[in-house]
């Protein structure tokens, strides 16, 4: 079966902008989680949504912002980009079995300039 | 809130040797516990995960060890290949959903042939 696909791999901003990452999970999951990944702060939960209601909310700014369409596939945006937005934004799918068990996507390499 | 801590930031084996990677927590409260391996370029994978009733779980090479009285958990990978390479992360969900996960800040396990 095929796994946790996000678009764009990577993508290129400046300061100001906004951008809109994508996540298709895995056929059949019905939970979306998305996180950032920095080197300085490592892995952060970003938000989780489930039957396109955002369930649980990680500490970020109302600038970071997400939404899960019927079909499951999610997306997140970020408005008025910042330099410390430069990340890896990693998407995750999650089934019934394994609780803590999270499919991961390769991830969206956000430059930002 | 929850905080998940690592003792090494990198560990470099001998291929064919036992590598063990720590990890401490704070919450004691937790269900369950995960690690997960990030090779380069990809999102991270779930490896294997301890419920907090155990102290100790086997899978395919691997070995968690959960010592709830010190709050560490610890990941033995035996005979460690050079596929093995990889960061590795620990992390505790942060409510009953198991979606939301709080990482630690991973250890680089380098695999010298």
């Amino acid at each position: 079966k095929a796994g946790v696909t996000q678009t764009p791999r990577y993508l290129i901003k400046t300061r100001g902008q906004q951008v809109t990452l994508s996540c298709s999970p895995i056929s059949g999951h019905r939970s979306v989680s998305w996180y950032q990944q920095t080197p300085g702060q490592g892995l952060q939960f970003l938000f989780e949504y489930f039957s396109e209601t955002q369930r649980n909310k990680g500490n970020f700014p109302g600038r970071f912002s997400g939404r899960q369409f019927s079909n499951s596939r999610s997306e997140m945006n970020v408005s008025t980009l910042e330099l410390g937005d430069s990340a890896l934004y990693l998407c995750a799918s999650r089934g019934t079995e394994v609780p803590g068990e999270l499919f991961f996507g390769e991830g969206s390499r956000l430059t930002v300039l | 809130g929850e905080s998940v801590g690592l003792h090494l930031p990198t560990l470099s084996v001998q291929e064919g040797d036992n590598s063990i990677i720590n990890c401490a927590y704070s919450n004691s409260a937790s269900d369950y516990f995960i690690w997960y391996k990030q090779e380069s370029g990809k999102g991270p994978q779930f490896i294997i995960d301890i419920r907090s009733n155990m102290d100790k779980r086997q899978g395919q090479r691997v070995t968690v060890l959960l010592n709830k009285t010190v709050k560490h958990l610890s990941l033995q990978i035996a005979a460690t290949q050079p596929g093995d390479s990889a960061v590795y992360f620990c992390a505790v969900p942060n409510n009953n959903a198991g979606n939301m996960l709080t990482f630690g800040g991973g250890t680089r396990l380098m695999v010298k042939p």
